[in-house]
């Protein structure tokens, strides 16, 4: 079954405290993108990668990081988490560049809360 | 900057029309979507359309676009209580690299 999938689901952690949130793809898609979902904000992007090796910046990168080594992982890293960092986060691949027609593939969205 | 705009609620009955507007701010746009999200879910693309065009229809829905008002909207007819859940209309500017910019979302309740 194609689909996106993130691990984990829910996560609770202390300020500080390095966590990583896995996405991974079995669609073969070169495009994969993440995003945070707060209420009144709607989705807002955080990273994107149109390639392996290849990341660029979205609208809000700050405190987070990612790496595209093989073409199916594309994991958000939160070296230091702060509070205002709790959201809900969401992964998504496509075939192409997301400039196109090409369909966006959500993951189910990790919740992730930051004490 | 960038920019989409939506607003926050709308509620009609079962079998009437809906309307969710849109309104963005970067003319550089490409393609334009409409996402629905359903609770716990994540989203689900509804449909798309080029900036070039001004109307598509697919099946119960229609996508106006006003390119000159930067305006978008998404038409529902016959709507139906399946279609409660929260949409997102979004942008995908092609400016150096590919940005997504999502709206905050307009969440619909249909009453029975």
């Amino acid at each position: 079954e194609a689909q996106v999938t993130q691990n984990p689901r829910y996560l609770i952690t202390v300020t500080g405290k390095k966590l990583t949130v896995t996405c991974s793809q079995n669609m073969n898609h070169e495009y994969m993108s993440w995003y945070r979902q707060d209420p009144g904000l709607g989705l807002r992007q955080i990273y994107y990668s149109m390639n392996v090796e290849v990341t660029d910046k979205g609208d809000v990168p700050e405190g987070y990081k990612v790496s595209r080594k093989e073409k199916r992982n594309f994991p958000l890293i939160l070296e230091s988490p702060s509070p205002n960092q709790t959201s809900l986060y969401f992964c998504a691949s496509s075939i192409g560049l997301a400039g196109s027609t090409d369909t966006q593939y959500f993951g189910p969205g990790t919740r992730l809360t930051v004490l | 900057g960038e920019d989409v705009e939506q607003s926050l609620f709308l509620s009609v009955r079962e079998g009437d029309s809906s309307v969710i507007n849109c309104t963005y701010t970067d003319s550089s746009s490409t393609y334009l979507y409409w996402y629905k999200q359903e609770p716990g879910a994540g989203l689900q693309l509804l449909t798309y359309i080029f900036s070039n065009m001004d109307m598509k229809q697919d099946q119960r829905l229609t996508v106006l676009l006003n390119k000159k008002d930067k305006h978008l909207s998404l038409r529902i007819a016959d709507t139906q209580t399946g279609d409660s859940a929260i949409y997102f209309c979004a942008e995908t500017l092609h400016t150096g690299g590919f940005k997504t910019i999502f709206g905050a979302g307009t969440r619909l309740f249909v009453k029975a």
